[in-house]
């Protein structure tokens, strides 16, 4: 059973385009992690959000974890061609060692 | 240097064949995971380990077994290979200790094609 959806699944802006990316559960996830992968590379790590409501920005990037640590958000402002890759959610739910991945938003910015 | 480094980068093998992917850490992590990644999957866990006499079963172990030579070594092995173990392999580990205990470092993955 998938815990973890993301949506969309794809997404393909212009450059200069603002997105949000969601990351969905019915589960309570005791903190709750981005990361971004490239083609032919692993997973990179971007925040970790644990607090309900945390907001955490990194450059154009803002990532928001829901008050009730079910649901959390990316925002890319002004994206760019480097912004494309694959971005995934994922977490462990409160009380478990349970380390879920989402199904991934692929994300593509054309210049 | 990379802190973790998966040998092979790319494996073409026969179905049937024994083969093994290797993991190493610099980080002094003392968690190490095994995934596979498919098309529309997502990352699947296969196998983790906590610390070197600890072997945990993930969601899609069969198959597949585990090896934790020392804290920095993690090596996976298919015993007989078939064509539905192709996939992008990725090892990768996490710090027990401290708040950011779920956080997860990747090596850059092995290609396996199994033919």
């Amino acid at each position: 059973t998938q815990l973890l959806e993301q949506s969309p699944q794809f997404l393909s802006i212009q450059e200069g385009e603002n997105l949000t990316v969601y990351c969905n559960s019915s589960s309570v996830f005791s903190s709750l992690q981005w990361y971004r992968q490239e083609p032919g590379e692993g997973p990179v790590l971007l925040v970790t959000v644990v607090t309900g409501g945390e907001v955490k920005k990194l450059k154009r990037l803002t990532f928001q974890f829901g008050d009730a640590r079910k649901d959390s958000s990316l925002h890319i402002t002004a994206a760019q061609p480097g912004d494309t890759g694959l971005y995934l959610c994922a977490g462990a739910t409160s009380g478990t060692y349970k380390y879920i991945f989402g199904t991934g938003t692929r994300l593509k910015v054309l210049a | 240097d990379a802190d973790v480094t998966q040998t092979p980068r790319n494996r073409i093998t026969k179905t049937g064949k024994r083969i093994m992917l290797e993991c190493s850490q610099t980080k002094g992590h003392d968690r190490m995971y095994w995934y596979r990644q498919d098309p529309g999957l997502g990352l699947r866990l296969i196998y983790y380990s906590f610390d070197v006499k600890d072997i945990n079963k993930g969601e899609i172990s069969d198959g597949y077994s585990v090896s934790r030579q020392a804290q920095a070594k993690f090596s996976l092995s298919l015993e007989s290979a078939i064509p539905n173990q192709t996939a992008l392999y990725f090892c990768a580990t996490s710090d027990s200790a401290g708040p950011r205990y779920n956080e997860q470092f990747f090596g850059p993955g092995t290609r396996l094609t199994v033919l």
